[in-house]
């Protein structure tokens, strides 16, 4: 079947503008995981979904960043007012719920700030 | 601050040679996962470790999960240029909590 999507794949944009990176998990996942990749900080958990509600959001760094999911699907991640310090790769992963131990990864949006 | 720590950050090896990456933690760890990602690729899922000094294998990989459950090993034997790429251990407590990743580059 079906993997997770994100898109796009890669984004440039100005320091200063908003960006929404988008994730499809795979059908039937009720979680849903962003994560950060970035040369100096690895791998850093966001923010989780359980349906379309977010218990945890620990991992957001700045409230630039936001996040919201709909129909417990598709889910968008929101950064407002770019820095040049937002330049990573954000992927969204997704499982069968929060107990099911595998998560499965998209492949990722390249964001690049200008 | 890091929860999950692991070395090395890179290994070079040559083909037909072993490798091993090691994560530990000041935590006790209720599980460890490990990841592969592979050049421009995004993490899979390799195995999960539970129970006091767990080993599993998967051909020429062998995981291993310590008895204080505060460390765990990858170890692959014999690598081929399949295996390169970075290899993840992490936490999983809900979320995900990542060590920093071994890069290990295989020269045939």
């Amino acid at each position: 079947g079906a993997g997770v999507s994100q898109s796009p794949s890669n984004k440039v944009t100005e320091k200063g503008k908003d960006v929404e990176l988008r994730c499809d998990p795979i059908s039937g996942h009720t979680a849903l995981y962003w994560y950060r990749q970035s040369l100096g900080q690895g791998l850093e958990f966001l923010i989780y979904f359980q349906g379309n509600s977010a218990p945890d959001k620990s991992g957001l760094p700045s409230d630039r960043f936001s996040a919201e999911r709909t129909g417990g699907s598709v889910s968008t991640l929101t950064i407002q007012r770019t820095q040049q310090e937002d330049s990573a790769v954000y992927l969204c992963a997704s499982n069968r719920d929060r107990g099911n131990y595998e998560q499965y990864f998209g492949p990722g949006t390249r964001l690049t700030v200008t | 601050g890091q929860q999950v720590m692991q070395i090395p950050q890179y290994q070079h090896v040559q083909e037909g040679e072993d490798f091993t990456t090691y994560c530990n933690s000041s935590t006790t760890l209720s599980n460890i996962q490990w990841y592969k990602q592979r050049p421009g690729g995004h993490p899979v899922f390799l195995i999960q470790l539970v129970k006091s000094g767990e080993v599993k294998k998967q051909k020429r990989l062998t995981f291993q999960f310590g008895e204080a459950k505060k460390n765990s090993s990858l170890h692959i034997t014999a690598t081929q240029t399949t295996d390169v790429g970075t290899y993840f251990c992490a936490w999983n407590t809900g979320k995900l909590i990542f060590g920093q990743g071994t890069t290990l580059q295989v020269k045939p």
